[in-house]
């Protein structure tokens, strides 16, 4: 049983640049969401899905796209990397109404 | 949508007192306020919740209250040891039909200071 599986742990990108965050979980929590952490900021919503299929949005999910197509996955895009995207990301999942189980974070530097 | 505040943002305590950080949420329909621990370049974890038909929850040194009325919640810690050092962020989640949103308050600095 290995909760909730992020990768990867680092990444540095140029400004523009695009890539996929992943984050998969194999206890079949219905709910899953990504945050990011800024210094001073906690924890704000980019993402959220509460089944296959189904996604929303949170509080701050401009220049990110996400998507459900099984239980298990839940992959953050980044369209075009910008430094304002530079942050730690987390990914967490939960049965509804319950705590949150979070992965370890990417720490992510755009330059 | 909810608001959460949270108080104090940073908390020095000796070690053996009790530290105690406080909670207000604005949506009377949130029904669910779990809080976390983030030790430092970790990830938060799950320490306690309380669900809306509770008062209050405790499990060994650390305790919840909730008061619906006046829509605040407080984590409370005793007999703090420096393994308490960390930052500590309350939630209060809000479930709609089967859809769910949970929002962190800005979180608490908490230094035992042995």
């Amino acid at each position: 049983n290995a909760g909730v599986t992020q990768t990867p742990k680092f990444q540095v990108l140029k400004t523009g640049q695009s890539m996929t965050l992943q984050c998969a979980q194999d206890m079949n929590h219905e709910y899953m969401s990504w945050y990011r952490q800024d210094p001073g900021m906690g924890l704000r919503l980019i993402h959220y899905s509460v089944g296959a299929g189904i996604t929303d949005q949170g509080e701050v999910p401009n220049g990110y796209n996400v998507s459900r197509s099984t239980t298990e996955d839940f992959p953050l895009r980044l369209l075009s990397a910008a430094p304002s995207q530079t942050s730690v990301y987390f990914c967490a999942s939960s049965r509804i109404n319950y705590g949150y189980t979070f992965g370890s974070g990417t720490r992510l530097t755009v330059v | 949508g909810e608001n959460v505040e949270q108080h104090p943002s940073t908390l020095s305590v000796q070690e053996g007192d009790s530290a105690v950080i406080k909670c207000t949420y604005s949506d009377s329909a949130s029904n669910y306020f779990p809080w976390y621990k983030q030790e430092l370049g970790k990830r938060p974890q799950l320490i306690i919740d309380i669900r809306s038909n509770v008062g209050e929850k405790k499990d060994q040194r650390i305790a919840v209250t909730l008061n619906k009325t006046a829509k605040h919640f407080s984590l409370h810690i005793t007999e703090t040891q420096p393994e308490d050092s960390a930052v500590y962020f309350c939630a209060a989640t809000t479930t709609n039909f089967g859809n769910e949103k949970l929002t962190f308050g800005t979180g608490t600095r908490l230094t035992i200071i042995p």
